[in-house]
């Protein structure tokens, strides 16, 4: 069965780091356009990063540009989200999301059930 | 990049048709057929229902359609059945890889 399965949430102070992580079955994440994308409390959907296939093409969302790394690890079939410099905007369900294998802006297919980030003091 | 532009809700009563209109530009929309639609139902994750425009994955309901015109992309449900309450987002391309993809506001449809 093709799934992804997120962990590493939780409460953080701002200015503290978190890392996400999605676990693919089914499917390579490698061979895969790979997003995360979040949802704050009550609102839609924001794209916050994609980890393109072969060559570790990353893009971020203006957003989190210089604070999040997006990466994989190819021998645990897994997708990371380290999370820097926290702010109380990141306070999200996070969700990984499988793209398109021609790429993510196609269509993405294949959704976690997402994990919860809340940055409070 | 601006979010794209959707109503905030729509509504219709069992069997009827409602579409769903999503706004962008002439720098996103408007210039790739590269529209995705999602449905998402209440504390779960988005489901894909429609990609590049008019494409729909393999089973999801042929009462779910969509189409472009200009910068603006829409979402037909006809036949609107109970199970069709959610949100629905639309995503498009936003033009560049460094823009990624854009996401609509989001459009809570209610079955009345």
């Amino acid at each position: 069965e093709v799934q992804l399965v997120e962990s590493g949430g939780g409460v953080i102070h701002p200015g503290g780091s978190l890392r996400l992580s999605c676990a693919a079955s089914g499917f390579t994440v490698s061979s895969n356009y790979m997003t995360w994308v979040r949802q704050a409390p009550g609102k839609g959907l924001e794209w916050v990063s994609v980890l393109y296939t072969g060559d570790h093409t990353t893009y971020y969302a203006d957003s989190v540009k210089g604070r999040f790394i997006i990466s994989r690890d190819n021998s645990k079939n897994t997708l990371y989200l380290q999370m820097n410099s926290l702010r109380v905007e990141d306070t999200a369900l996070y969700y990984c999301a499988r793209g398109d294998i021609r790429g993510y802006y196609y269509g993405m297919d294949v959704w976690g059930q997402g994990t919860t980030v809340t940055v409070s003091s | 990049q601006s979010a794209l532009t959707q109503p905030a809700s729509v509504s219709g009563s069992p069997g009827q048709s409602i579409t769903i209109s999503c706004t962008g530009s002439s720098s996103d929309v408007g210039s790739y057929n590269l529209v995705s639609w999602y449905q998402q139902h209440p504390k779960k994750a988005p489901q894909l229902i429609i990609y590049e425009v008019i494409k729909r994955p393999s089973g999801i309901s042929s009462r779910f359609s969509g189409s472009k015109s200009g910068n603006t992309a829409s979402l037909t449900i006809s036949g609107l059945q109970a199970e069709d309450e959610a949100d629905y987002y639309c995503c498009s391309y936003g033009g560049d890889t460094t823009v990624g993809v854009i996401f609509g506001g989001g459009t809570k449809v209610t079955v009345l």
